[in-house]
């Protein structure tokens, strides 16, 4: 019941277009789903995140779809640029009236390549 | 503003030795947190921290110690090295309030037991 489950494994876009990474969970204690970026040789980093309460969160080029029916969140990447390059965690938490502890679900990742 | 580090970025171990792998944050935060993470993986807790004087096991805590003393520091310890434990390690902290979720990476350490 814990696992997030993360696709595709990797994605070629080309610059200029829109990348789509899926994620869906099991664990309806989840409260919190993050998004992760990681560069080679780096630790992931916080990209955007969203609680169950709305149905989609943009920030920038980034978007966040969420639909607690199915279990399911998407990340989009808009004007995909070779710089978003990277692996891409999807996560999920509690919220604090969960387990307490407060640790990070992750999906198996995602690496993304944008060709220019 | 230093955030979270690790020491060392790079070590490779024989089967049977024991190492620590040293984590500090700076931002005063009580949650600390360990994971592994594997080829082709996501991450995976080791270990966590509520708190100074307060640890408990993550999901693949076997082959691990850890202790908390200060809030600042969040030590990983290997006894009895294995294969199995190659991997990257961070180690992360976030802070603990409502509406506040974000955990704050380190830049790993890479293990080679070998």
């Amino acid at each position: 019941q814990q696992q997030v489950k993360q696709s595709p494994q990797s994605l070629i876009v080309q610059k200029g277009g829109i990348s789509i990474i899926n994620c869906a969970y099991e664990n309806t204690a989840f409260d919190y789903f993050p998004w992760y970026q990681q560069f080679p040789g780096k630790g992931p980093a916080l990209l955007i995140a969203i609680r169950p309460d709305v149905s989609e969160k943009k920030e920038g080029r980034f978007t966040i779809s969420f639909n607690k029916s199915a279990k399911q969140f998407s990340l989009h990447i808009m004007d995909s640029q070779p710089g978003d390059s990277a692996t891409y965690f999807c996560a999920a938490s509690p919220g604090p009236g969960g387990t307490g502890r407060r640790a990070l679900t992750f999906g198996s990742g995602t690496r993304l390549q944008v060709q220019p | 503003n230093a955030g979270v580090t690790q020491t060392p970025k790079f070590r490779i171990l024989k089967i049977g030795q024991s190492m620590t792998l040293q984590c500090t944050q700076d931002m005063n935060h009580n949650y600390m947190y360990w994971y592994r993470q594997d080829p082709g993986m996501g991450l995976k807790l080791i270990y966590y921290s509520v708190g100074a004087g307060i640890t408990d096991k993550g999901e693949v805590p076997n082959g691990y110690n850890v202790s908390r003393s200060t809030t600042e520091d969040f030590p990983l310890r290997l006894e009895l090295a294995a294969p199995s434990q190659t991997s990257v390690y961070f180690c992360a902290s976030s802070y603990l309030a409502p509406g506040i979720y974000e955990q704050y990476f380190g830049p790993g350490t890479r293990l080679t037991v070998t």
